[in-house]
Order: C-alpha cells, then structure tokens, then sequence
C-alpha cells in the first residue's frame, strides 16, 4: 500500500547543477502534480499532467521541467539549479473524476541548492 | 490576488478545547471545492475534510467540521477536544471548476496544543 513515492527524500546541490526528482503512485491515478513548499508561502503548484502525455505549467514553472510517460511516473527534472529552488517538494495524485476526491501527496523532498 | 487567505499564523489551545481556523477564499467560479490538510512536524500532507460549493451541509469528519458561509466565501475548520497530536500546520486548499483539479493554498496556521 505504497501511495505516492518521491526518491530522494533530501538532497543537496550545487548552483548549476541538475537532477530529477522521481515521483511514482500505485493507485492508478490519472492526475498528478508537484509544488514547491517555502516559509509563509503554502504549497504552489509547479506542474501538473491529466494523463500520460498530458503535462502544462502551474503557477511556478519556471525553471523545472516534467514528463508523463506513464500512468504511474511524473518526474521533476531542475536543469540548472539556483538557490531560489531551495524548496520541500511535494508531488501529489488523484483520481481523474470525483470533484470531492482530494490530491494524496508523497512524504516530500527536502532540495539545498549552494 | 491571493486566492485563499489564512490569517492566522499561529495559534495556542488547551487540550480538550475547541479551536477554529480561519480560511477565506476568493473565486468567481460558482463551481469549487475546499480541502482542509494536516501538515505535522513530521512533514507529511494529510487530508482532513473537503466541503464543496453545492453542498447543502456542512461537513464533518469526526473532531473535525467545516463552518461553511458561502455568501461571506469563509470555510473554517474547528477542531473539536484538541488532543496534542493535533498539534501542527493546517493548510486550507481550494479547487476551481468542475473538473479542474489543480489546489490554491493558503500560507497556513500553526496550531500548538498545550497540556
């Protein structure tokens, strides 16, 4: 009964430095996103897909990239990382229908950008 | 403008008592949906309650309702006998339109539960 799992749980990067964040759901779900999470702010949606090889931009996508191959996947890739992105990250699914049905988030990465 | 407003950054109950959350929420979508989650020191995100613009009632989840008052765009969570496991963030949440699913949230309100 896994959920939503995001590898790694923390990192730490250099500025210009790039990695992927890795975010896999078992429940079958058609939607998923990910948000940044900083101080005072609340979560903020970076990217989201509706279905595999369905992605568009949040409120906050500059600087991130993402791709939907499968159903199950919806990795978060930084290309070149800047101290801003300093962030706890979270990726979230829900089913595809169900207006009630809310997002089922993974434990969250914890990113140090130097 | 901020879609979900949260005005209280922090707040302090004794154990067994009640404490509301504020949230209010601007949207001119007559459709939308209102998540309340739990974020413990732990660092998880847990869903709590959801309220729905349609809905007749308001909802509860066992300690947990919702003070819903469309017309004033408030959804309030009240937690009832506060045990120090509710100790943490609360975030409230909201989803615009029948079938758009994305999540504006609120900056959140810590709640510290004292013995």
């Amino acid at each position: 009964n896994a959920g939503v799992t995001q590898t790694p749980k923390f990192q730490v990067l250099k500025t210009g430095q790039s990695m992927t964040l890795q975010c896999a759901q078992d429940m079958n779900h058609e939607y998923m996103s990910w948000y940044r999470q900083d101080p005072g702010m609340g979560l903020r949606l970076i990217h989201y897909s509706v279905g595999a090889g369905i992605t568009d931009q949040g409120e906050v996508p500059n600087g991130y990239n993402v791709s939907r191959s499968t159903t199950e996947d919806f990795p978060l890739r930084l290309l070149s990382a800047a101290p801003s992105q300093t962030s706890v990250y979270f990726c979230a699914s829900r089913p595809g229908t169900g207006e009630s049905q809310p997002q089922h988030f993974g434990d969250g990465t914890r990113l140090s950008i130097l | 403008a901020q879609k979900i407003t949260q005005t209280q950054p922090g707040m302090f109950v004794q154990e067994k008592e009640a404490v509301t959350l504020d949230c209010t929420y601007d949207t001119s979508d007559p459709s939308y949906g209102l998540f309340w989650y739990k974020q413990p020191s732990s660092g998880e995100m847990i869903f709590l309650i959801y309220q729905g613009s349609y809905d007749q009632q308001n909802a509860t989840e066992g300690r947990y309702s919702l003070n819903f008052q469309k017309a004033r765009k408030s959804a309030n969570l009240v937690i009832s006998a506060s045990q120090l496991g509710d100790s943490a963030m609360y975030f409230c949440a909201m989803r615009e339109g029948p079938r758009d699913y994305k999540l504006s949230f609120g900056a959140g309100t810590t709640v510290t539960v004292r013995a």
